[in-house]
């Protein structure tokens, strides 16, 4: 099993359309969520931390469901600007004591008009 | 807020050369630093962690006499992939944060697309 795991789609919605996304992960004892967002051959850039009671940022909402180890990113109201792929990340505890981030392979968004 | 900038941007070299890529956090200062390798369609990979006045730490496969690995100052580290071949080809990211810890967001470096003729 994937440490960290996404669709990859791509998702094809509409402008406008209500779109989310789930992300699950292997390591129960991870502590910091994170979704970025990364546009072909360019680097992540941070959308959202994800919170344990769930976050809101304009249209982009996050939650984490601990219980079922997986976090999730809703999209209301998709701008065609938001086509990119989203990448899911995890701060995971290694069985050695030390931290890493593994990311996800991403799920691919593309809204059209 | 906090900028990490990546040099160069691109790479174009002939197989057997050594490539040195610099990662710079410019308006905080960074005790660690982080290296990512990403090739098409796939997920970013850690290769290794870069620590101020010690060793790297590199992940499980990642060969550390390939890639080297110097964190001179609390706002550089560099990465130098030597006698690179067409495999070593990829999308190499930097990252840090202020706080040198991973439960806060990592800042990004433009990354570097590296082509080894």
């Amino acid at each position: 099993r994937k440490e960290v795991e996404q669709d990859p789609g791509p998702f094809n919605v509409p402008e406008g359309a209500t779109v989310a996304f789930n992300c699950t992960y292997s390591n129960s004892a991870s502590q910091s969520f994170f979704w970025y967002r990364q546009d072909c051959r360019k680097e992540p850039k941070l959308l959202m931390s994800v919170y344990s009671s769930g976050n809101e940022d304009g249209r982009f909402t996050a939650q984490l469901n601990r219980a079922s180890q997986y976090i999730s990113l809703l999209i209301r109201d998709s701008k065609l600007s938001d086509s990119a792929t989203y990448l899911c990340v995890v701060n995971m505890f290694m069985n050695t004591g030390f931290q890493k981030l593994v990311f996800g392979t991403g799920t691919r968004l593309l809204v059209s008009p | 807020g906090a900028v990490v900038s990546q040099h160069p941007s691109w790479v174009i070299c002939k197989s057997g050369t050594s490539v040195k890529i610099e990662c710079r956090s410019l308006d905080f200062q960074a005790t660690t630093m982080f290296w990512y390798r990403q090739f098409p369609k796939q997920s970013l990979m850690l290769m290794a962690t870069s620590n101020e006045g010690s060793k790297a730490t590199y992940e499980q496969g990642v060969e550390k006499d390939k890639f080297l690995i110097n964190h001179a100052s609390l706002t550089l580290s560099t990465l130098t992939v030597t006698s690179a071949h067409p495999e070593d080809s990829s999308f190499y990211i930097c990252s840090a944060n202020p706080t040198g810890g991973l439960d806060q967001p990592q800042h990004f470096g433009d990354g570097t697309r590296l082509s080894i003729l």
